[in-house]
């Protein structure tokens, strides 16, 4: 079990720029989420993936942000065309589905967008 | 309406006492769960505690506990013996459930930053 991993860490962008983050979840988990958390704040859902199917989208998800698990392991979160607005951590989680139980969330570190 | 609510911004506690952070809940489900993450400066999320609609026991792990009052609808994490590494944010969560299923997203609070001085 080597945790959520995130890349990159940190990625600094000027207005305008395209983005895309990296998300490979815990290998036996099936379920990958999306957060986005912005200063003082916590986080807020932005979409959810059971295997390669996108069950669930937020109204947080513009028309300029994507999202893909296409062989239902890593994902990606594109942003295009980045507003400074979309400064903010993206925080990728993901679980197993079990029919009980608590369905932890497991997160990785984030990836911080900075958008000048 | 906010789903979760903590009204805390800030909690400050001595080392070794123990620490009570609030959170309150809307929902109307039956069915859901509730969660304590923390999140230490270094920004990873740190599940400590779950607490189901349906448990008749307060949950507790470790130092951790939580002080589930249904009919309130608050959930508060009670940290005992407090130590300086527990300085961090704190955040409440829930998951709605369905039919008994549990689906979909955690609806966050927005978090109590917990300073514990020596």
């Amino acid at each position: 079990d080597t945790g959520v991993s995130q890349d990159p860490r940190h990625k600094i962008t000027k207005r305008g720029q395209n983005v895309t983050f990296r998300c490979d979840p815990i290998s036996e988990h099936n379920r990958l989420y999306w957060y986005r958390q912005t200063l003082g704040q916590g986080p807020e859902f932005l979409t959810y993936f059971q295997n390669e199917a996108q069950l669930e989208k937020s109204r947080l998800l513009s028309d300029r942000f994507s999202a893909e698990r296409p062989k239902g392991s890593f994902s990606t979160l594109e942003i295009q065309r980045t507003e400074q607005g979309d400064s903010a951590m993206y925080l990728c989680a993901s679980t197993r589905n079990r029919v009980s139980g608590a369905n932890v969330l497991t997160f990785g570190a984030g990836s911080r967008l900075t958008v000048l | 309406a906010q789903k979760i609510t903590q009204t805390q911004p800030g909690m400050f506690v001595q080392e070794k006492e123990a620490v009570t952070l609030d959170c309150t809940y809307d929902t109307s489900d039956q069915s859901y769960g509730l969660f304590w993450y923390k999140q230490p400066s270094s920004g990873e999320m740190i599940f400590l505690i779950y607490q189901g609609s349906y448990d008749e026991q307060n949950a507790t792990e470790g130092r951790y506990s939580l002080n589930f009052q249904k009919a309130r609808k608050s959930a508060n994490l009670v940290i005992s013996a407090s130590q300086l590494g527990d300085s961090a944010m704190y955040f409440c969560a829930m998951r709605e459930g369905r039919g008994g299923s549990t689906l979909g997203r955690l609806y966050f609070g927005r978090g109590t930053q917990l300073t514990v001085w020596p």
